[in-house]
């Protein structure tokens, strides 16, 4: 079954430093994968999707990830962290049977 | 454009009580999915809705909870009678399509956050 793992449940960041999260997936044929992010009392916000296209994908804000079958990751990235980018992200797989699932999410803090 | 509405904001109950969700998703979209996001983890599916028909619902614990969208607009989820561990955010969303046809741009309401005594 296609399954995706956040390596990390926090990542502390400065601001301006780069942004690294990452994302492991499992799946039996090339995955679809997504980053979704999740601002404090805000719905769920769609980042970037990787559909087999380019293997790098840029998403909005900045943000951009590269899917690397050999590595079979998905890690989202920014070169330069800003305090808005402080929030829940989460890797999304879509599976063989059209769903969606979600990691358990990476929040991020950015401090000044 | 109006986004994905979802009342109530917030609702605290005691077990075995009954409690209903209500979510209104974007004009047009024909797609409709609750979810269930329990502190600490990543949203489950609960059910997905293609206008007004059931296209999955086979995460929903069916003696429990129950929904419906009768004229493919709008919908409701109710838990009846209600559990300690059905407390969690309940997330609607919605989109174009089904997330086959490339759809996959959800569009989420902001939840609504559950807790049960």
């Amino acid at each position: 079954a296609q399954s995706v793992t956040q390596l990390d449940s926090h990542v502390s960041v400065s601001e301006g430093t780069p942004v690294l999260l990452r994302c492991n997936y499992s799946s039996s044929y090339s995955p679809s994968l997504f980053w979704y992010v999740q601002h404090p009392n805000k719905g769920l916000q769609l980042l970037l999707k990787y559909t087999s296209a380019a293997t790098l994908v840029k998403g909005i804000n900045g943000f951009e990830a590269e899917f690397k079958k050999s590595e079979t990751s998905f890690h989202l990235t920014k070169p330069s962290a800003h305090m808005s980018d402080a929030a829940e992200y989460f890797c999304v797989v879509r599976t063989g049977f059209q769903k969606l699932v979600f990691g358990t999410g990476t929040r991020l803090l950015v401090s000044p | 454009e109006a986004g994905v509405a979802q009342s109530p904001r917030y609702k605290i109950i005691e077990k075995r009580q009954s409690v209903a969700f209500w979510c209104n998703p974007i004009s047009g979209h024909a797609t409709l999915y609750w979810y269930q996001q329990i502190l600490g983890q990543g949203p489950k599916l609960l059910i997905q809705f293609q206008n007004n028909g059931v296209v999955d619902d086979s995460q929903l614990p069916k003696d429990r909870f129950s929904a419906e969208r009768l004229k493919g607009v709008d919908s409701t989820l109710k838990i009846q009678p209600a559990k300690l561990e059905d407390s969690a955010v309940y997330l609607c969303a919605s989109s174009l399509g089904p997330t086959f046809r490339g759809n996959e741009k959800l569009f989420f309401g902001s939840g609504t956050q559950l807790s049960v005594l």
